[in-house]
């Protein structure tokens, strides 16, 4: 069973628009979520990241919305670029009953086309 | 400043065979994580490694699969024998914290492995 979920595989936006891309988690004991971002033929890179005690978080064009009573995690990139067409992939972290860190979940992603 | 380094980037091999899979993390990071994408499954985490030391390996598919770590700077991931089902992009990742701020995770750019 997927604890994260990225429903729609693919978005395709016109330069200059608004991208938004979705992430729904089951799992209420999530505490730390992430986006990573994958250009073809490359490892994911790290973009953004949002701590569950926040509802926004903001870095230059992305801003990651989280919605806790919902389990939903929107990543609004504006103005949305030719070079922002890659994979996203929506992670999730809890605490480990010690309280370290657990492992990151990821969802399947969702490939963005920036069309311009 | 070399982020995280694996080799081989492609390797095709026939059933039966022996793979090994190798990995640099980045120097300094205490967290090693082996990671393999498919289509099906997307991103799941294999094995993850503390100070050289296995604390999850509850990822690992079944025996054929095994993973070590003799020192900060070196990992395998061996299969034997492979499997066609096997085939995916393995990627190894480094981290300075176990998650959470700081704990994000770097990639490197992958091994793709075809098994004929």
């Amino acid at each position: 069973d997927q604890q994260v979920k990225q429903n729609s595989p693919s978005l395709s936006v016109q330069e200059g628009r608004i991208s938004i891309l979705n992430c729904d988690y089951t799992n209420s004991m999530f505490d730390y979520f992430l986006w990573y971002k994958k250009y073809p033929a490359e490892g994911p890179t790290f973009l953004i990241s949002i701590s569950s005690i926040k509802d926004k978080n903001e870095d230059g064009r992305f801003t990651v919305f989280l919605n806790k009573s919902a389990k939903h995690l929107t990543l609004h990139i504006v103005p949305s670029q030719p070079g922002d067409s890659a994979v996203y992939f929506c992670a999730a972290q809890r605490k480990n009953y010690g309280g370290s860190q657990g492992n990151l979940i990821f969802g399947k992603g969702t490939k963005l086309s920036v069309k311009p | 400043d070399a982020g995280v380094i694996q080799s081989p980037r492609h390797e095709v091999t026939e059933m039966g065979q022996e793979v090994t899979l190798r990995c640099k993390p980045i120097s300094g990071h205490d967290y090693l994580f082996w990671y393999r994408q498919t289509m099906m499954r997307g991103l799941e985490l294999l094995i993850y490694f503390n100070n050289n030391v296995p604390i999850d390996d509850s990822g690992m598919p079944e025996d054929r699969f095994s993973a070590k770590m003799p020192n900060a700077s070196f990992s395998t991931l061996k299969i034997q024998p492979s499997e066609p089902r096997d085939s995916a992009v393995y990627f190894c990742a480094s981290s300075l914290r176990a998650g959470g701020p700081s704990g994000e995770l770097f990639f490197g750019e992958g091994s793709r492995l075809t098994v004929l």
